[in-house]
């Protein structure tokens, strides 16, 4: 079965460090570009963060530019995301999404979401 | 950054009813457009890609439509596990990627 699991989220407080961890399963992962999603509570979709399959293309949102830093290790089949200067507008479900092999920088594949909360 | 407008934002529709939710790109974007159906609590899923492209998958109920800055999604016959929220996304330039604000699917 094709998968994506998301780890490593939780409550940080502002400042704060965390690091996202996306296992993939049931595809070859090296083969595929990778991105990351966020959806704060209640509001719509943001992307966040791409990565292309051999870590020599990564694009950030503007929003996270500076502080987050995108990863992959296709020998270990993961994702990451690790995130620093966190801040409250931080708060939301992160998910891992994987590029559509056949329309490229749309996501078919999606993880089941990992919730960072910012907050003292 | 292309900015994605989709309407109505929410809307009251009874099962059986057709269904038609709107995207509009702040510039041209070609076909390069995926439609994403979200319930409650779990991830997006794609339902079409290049516009009018059914994942696989996804029942023929749902139908895509529209180039270069107008689109449209479709539901031809609505189901009750329809009842959801849509989003529209580009991806004709990034970075950034970007989403429409969502159209939320209700019960009358």
């Amino acid at each position: 079965e094709v998968q994506l699991v998301e780890s490593g989220g939780g409550l940080v407080q502002p400042g704060g460090s965390l690091r996202l961890s996306c296992a993939a399963s049931g595809f070859t992962f090296s083969s595929y570009s990778m991105n990351w999603v966020r959806q704060a509570p209640g509001k719509g979709l943001e992307w966040v963060s791409y990565i292309s399959s051999s870590s020599s293309t990564i694009y950030y949102a503007d929003s996270v530019k500076g502080r987050f830093t995108i990863s992959r290790d296709n020998a270990k089949n993961s994702l990451y995301l690790q995130m620093n200067s966190l801040r409250a507008e931080d708060t939301a479900v992160y998910y891992c999404a994987r590029d559509s092999s056949v329309a490229l920088g749309a996501f078919d594949i999606w993880g089941q979401g990992t919730m960072v909360t910012v907050s003292s | 950054a292309i900015r994605m407008t989709q309407s109505p934002s929410s809307l009251s529709a009874s099962t059986g009813d057709r269904v038609t939710i709107t995207c509009r790109a702040s510039q041209g974007i070609s076909s390069y457009l995926a439609w994403y159906q979200q319930k409650p609590g779990k991830a997006p899923k794609l339902l079409i890609y290049s516009a009018s492209t059914l994942q696989t998958g996804v029942p023929s109920r749902f139908s895509g439509s529209g180039s270069g800055t107008d689109f449209t999604l479709t539901i031809s016959c609505l189901q009750s596990e329809d009842f959801a929220t849509y989003y529209c996304q580009q991806y004709y330039s990034y970075p950034p990627l970007t989403f429409g604000g969502g159209t939320k699917v209700e019960i009358k």
